[in-house]
């Protein structure tokens, strides 16, 4: 079956830095990833998904890149503020199942 | 956008009670619904999938007869957690994708604590 790896646990970054968060997955490449925020004691809200053709994807100060070949995502958050603390979830669709997702990264932006 | 919500928000039971959790789509149809859980610093993992109309399909280890679930409408989803058990206490969340749109629309969570 599918396994997600979200390789931070937790991330510290100062405000103002850029954060990069990496989400890497086994056996084979999804048709689209998608990444999600999580606040404590909320729903995951929807952020960016990127298909298997695109290789970036941007909002806002938001950046998504996916390599088939390293079968990994990162997610790129540029000028981060204390507001986007947050964990952040990177997740696969399997076919018409639900999302298949990883244990996330809980970002601190520190002032 | 489209919204998502679950009824209720929280909720505490004496062990051995039956709890039923709400998943209304609000401004859309959703013919499939997903029921997730999630243990603290965990993940979320999909527990089962809410069809309307027929029966719902579970992921392998969720024990159906716990887990009742009715896609009764269109718009409405419910799990009832039965005989609730103080491990049965989690954050259970629902998600409804949409016609048309790739992502899913998240329900903002029901914590439930069984003592």
């Amino acid at each position: 079956s599918q396994k997600i790896e979200q390789n931070s646990e937790a991330l510290n970054i100062q405000e103002g830095k850029t954060a990069t968060l990496t989400c890497n997955y086994t056996n084979y490449s999804p048709a689209y990833l998608q990444w999600y925020r999580q606040d404590p004691g909320r729903g995951p809200v929807f952020l960016l998904l990127i298909r298997e053709n695109e290789k970036e994807k941007r909002k806002e100060r938001l950046k998504v890149t996916f390599d088939t070949t390293l079968k990994q995502s990162l997610f790129h958050i540029t000028a981060s503020q204390p507001a986007d603390s947050a964990t952040y979830l990177c997740a696969l669709e399997m076919s018409a199942d639900g999302l298949t997702f990883g244990k996330g990264t809980h970002l601190i932006i520190q002032p | 956008g489209a919204v998502v919500s679950q009824h209720p928000s929280w909720v505490i039971c004496k062990s051995g009670t039956s709890v039923k959790i709400e998943c209304r789509s609000l401004d859309f149809q959703a013919t499939t619904m997903f029921w997730y859980r999630q243990f603290p610093k965990q993940s979320l993992m999909l527990m089962a999938t809410s069809n309307e109309g027929s029966k719902a399909t579970y992921e392998q280890g969720v024990e159906k007869d716990k887990f009742l679930i009715n896609h009764a409408s269109l718009t409405l989803s419910t799990l009832t957690v039965t005989s609730a058990h103080p491990e049965d206490s989690s954050f259970y969340i629902c998600s409804a994708p949409r016609l048309g749109v790739d992502t899913q629309y998240f329900g903002p969570g029901t914590r439930l604590t069984v003592l």
